[in-house]
């Protein structure tokens, strides 16, 4: 079992770009999640995806979009990327009920 | 608004002896999930160890603790007979159970563990 995979594990982008993280769940999860933890913090939630519906969402601006796919697999998207959006991406998946696997994240950084 | 606080950035033990991190939690729940997670430099978030609210009895994991206080709301990891591999941030964290049945999870900022040979 691969567990939780994430890619790419590191980009950089330029200020007022667009990013794409993607994240294939653990096998047999069907909740994924997303998470940004900046650098010296701990990991903050900014949405979480069940049967390809947003469920919910933390305190992050619209920029912040997402999708999840039939194979349960997700993508997170930011817009307009600002030098403040730099930090780790964790993606964590579980089935409901379960506690979440997370994965070793995608490292932003925003120039 | 549930919050979590560690108020260790830092913190320093000997190979072979015992460490306690200290995490403490603002909540209006009654029944929740605490957590204690260790993220080493490969960056995965890796689960120490998990306790239920309800329950009074500490939880324990091989050579991992904790000291459950829920009136206090606070909630310690002890490491003993700490090794060289226990060297890592190390985050408490509640489990919140949102409104749509399922729950996030909130991180504290975290407590850098040393071991010193």
């Amino acid at each position: 079992d691969a567990g939780v995979t994430q890619s790419p594990t590191h980009l950089i982008k330029t200020r007022g770009q667009q990013v794409t993280l993607r994240c294939s769940p653990k096998s047999g999860h069907d909740t994924v999640s997303w998470y940004q933890q900046a650098l010296g913090q701990g990991p903050q939630f900014i949405f979480q995806y069940y049967e390809e519906e947003e469920r919910q969402r933390g305190n992050f601006p619209d920029r912040f979009s997402g999708h999840q796919f039939p194979n349960y697999s997700s993508e997170l998207n930011v817009n307009a990327l600002l030098l403040g959006d730099s930090a780790l991406y964790l993606c964590a998946s579980r089935l409901q009920g379960t506690e979440a696997f997370f994965g070793q994240g995608t490292r932003l950084t925003v120039v | 608004a549930q919050t979590v606080t560690q108020s260790q950035p830092e913190m320093s033990v000997q190979e072979a002896e015992t460490v306690t991190l200290s995490c403490t939690y603002d909540t209006s729940e009654s029944d929740y999930y605490l957590f204690w997670y260790k993220q080493p430099p490969s960056r995965q978030m890796i689960l120490v160890i998990r306790q239920e609210a309800y329950k009074q009895q500490n939880a324990t994991e091989n050579r991992f603790s904790v000291n459950f206080q829920k009136a206090a709301k606070s909630f310690s990891l002890k490491i003993s007979d700490s090794q060289l591999g226990d060297a890592a941030m190390y985050f408490c964290a509640y489990r919140s159970l949102l409104t749509s049945g399922t729950y996030k999870y909130i991180f504290g900022t975290g407590t850098r563990l040393k071991v010193l040979a």
